[in-house]
């Protein structure tokens, strides 16, 4: 059935630093995979998507890379602050899901230490 | 617009008696996802609706759980009788139907049972 593994579980790094977390998707169907970030206490939000005709996509700090071939996306964040610490989630969308039903990867723990 | 709209936002309750969790989804969205995250269990999709429709309910632990859509305003999920086993955070989120439109979540409902 549909199944994302997202890894680490979870990452610490150094202010400054950069932090990459890997998610492999099962369903070969999945055209659409968005990043959330959860802060302590708070909802999910939505921070980068990249959609399946494109390999990467970049916003400031944030990065996202797509390889269709190997079902497999990544989260890059360069140049990381203590206000990147959250939880980040990644999620596929299969092209047949009716109502736009999103699979979540367990999340990794992101800590950025000062 | 005030986004996705969720009620309670906190709720402690006894075993055995009945909850109910309220969402009033982004107007135009056509399609509302109830969520609950543990940290056990991660973020979990319990049910989605599309057009008020129930797609998908196969994430609903049992029949103790129950979810109805009147209308495109408004959601419930409810739980009878409740256990302390279904303590977590339960979350609404909506979205619109097109190929890459972004799923909006609520604040959540924190429903402690004792």
């Amino acid at each position: 059935g549909e199944n994302v593994e997202q890894h680490p579980s979870t990452l610490s790094v150094q202010e400054g630093d950069s932090a990459v977390i890997k998610c492999t998707y099962s369903d070969s169907a999945s055209n659409y995979f968005p990043w959330y970030k959860q802060e302590l206490g708070k909802r999910p939000q939505l921070i980068i998507d990249i959609r399946s005709n494109v390999g990467e996509k970049k916003d400031q700090r944030i990065a996202v890379t797509l390889n269709k071939t190997a079902k497999h996306f990544s989260l890059h964040i360069t140049e990381t602050q203590p206000e990147d610490s959250a939880v980040y989630f990644c999620a596929a969308r299969s092209i047949y899901n009716q109502g736009g039903k999103l699979i979540f990867g367990q999340g990794t723990e992101l800590s950025v230490k000062p | 617009d005030a986004g996705v709209i969720q009620s309670p936002r906190h709720e402690v309750t006894e075993m055995g008696q009945e909850v109910t969790l309220r969402c009033k989804p982004i107007s135009g969205h056509n399609s509302l996802f109830w969520y609950r995250q543990t940290m056990m269990r991660g973020l979990e999709l319990l049910i989605y609706f599309n057009n008020n429709v129930p797609i998908d309910d196969s994430g609903m632990p049992e029949d103790r759980f129950s979810a109805k859509m009147p209308n495109a305003s408004f959601s419930t999920l409810k739980i009878q009788p409740s256990e302390p086993r279904d303590s977590a955070v339960y979350f609404c989120a909506s979205s619109l139907v097109r190929p890459y439109n972004e799923q909006f979540f609520g604040p959540g409902t924190r429903l402690t049972v004792l």
